[in-house]
């Protein structure tokens, strides 16, 4: 069985610029949450897609979207970056268990810098 | 509003008793997580507890729920140097995990 992997671990951006981020859920999993994690806090939710559609989101702006893809891995686009940006994207994927908890599975991590 | 706190730092010795503290604000939230990150690594789901339950334990983890309180403990029994990490506790929302700052536990000899 294998985890949460995203790509890349690393990148470094511009201000202005756009970036793509990665992940493919753990086999059977078929809900994909995107984090962000600033330095010295814990994450916060941005969006969650569920069958390809979005299906929830935090206080992000429009420059971040997503996509879901029929093997339900997904992408996480954010446009026009800005030095706040600057952070580690976390993907998550989850099964609905039927008892109710989100249990989710964390991959390592794409750490994005914005100079 | 939804608010998860805990206390930043924790220093304790090897073989001791850890005890991490929560706070949370939703008295609606089913379920309450603790999760483990370690450098450059994702989050890693310790436990998690069902808010009907006072107490869970797993292994070396306990994890102590006072609901009146809104007040969440993980105890980390016999606590040795691999356990160094930051503890994140977590109440669910909407499709969500609403996420404290994160609790730094450091073990010294």
């Amino acid at each position: 069985e294998t985890g949460v992997t995203q790509s890349p671990t690393h990148l470094i951006k511009t201000r202005g610029q756009q970036v793509t981020l990665r992940c493919s859920s753990q086999s059977g999993h078929n809900t994909v949450s995107w984090y962000q994690q600033a330095l010295g806090q814990g994450p916060q939710f941005i969006f969650q897609y569920y069958r390809e559609e979005e299906n929830g989101r935090g206080n992000f702006p429009p420059r971040f979207s997503g996509l879901q893809f029929p093997n339900y891995s997904s992408e996480l686009n954010v446009n026009a970056l800005e030095l706040d940006d600057s952070a580690l994207y976390l993907c998550a994927s989850s099964l609905d268990t039927g008892d109710g908890a989100n249990v989710l599975t964390f991959g390592a991590g794409s750490r994005l810098t914005v100079l | 509003g939804e608010d998860v706190e805990q206390s930043l730092f924790l220093s304790v010795r090897e073989g001791d008793s850890s005890v991490i503290n929560c706070t949370y604000t939703d008295s609606s939230s089913t379920y309450l997580y603790w999760y483990k990150q370690e450098p450059g690594a994702g989050l890693q789901l310790l436990t998690y507890i069902f808010s009907n339950m006072d107490m869970k334990q797993d292994q070396r983890l306990t994890v102590l729920l006072n609901k009146k309180d809104k007040h969440l403990s993980l105890r980390i029994a016999d606590t040795q140097t691999g356990d160094s990490a930051i503890y994140f506790c977590a109440e669910s929302g909407y499709n969500k995990l609403i996420f404290g700052a994160g609790t730094r536990l450091a073990v010294h000899p």
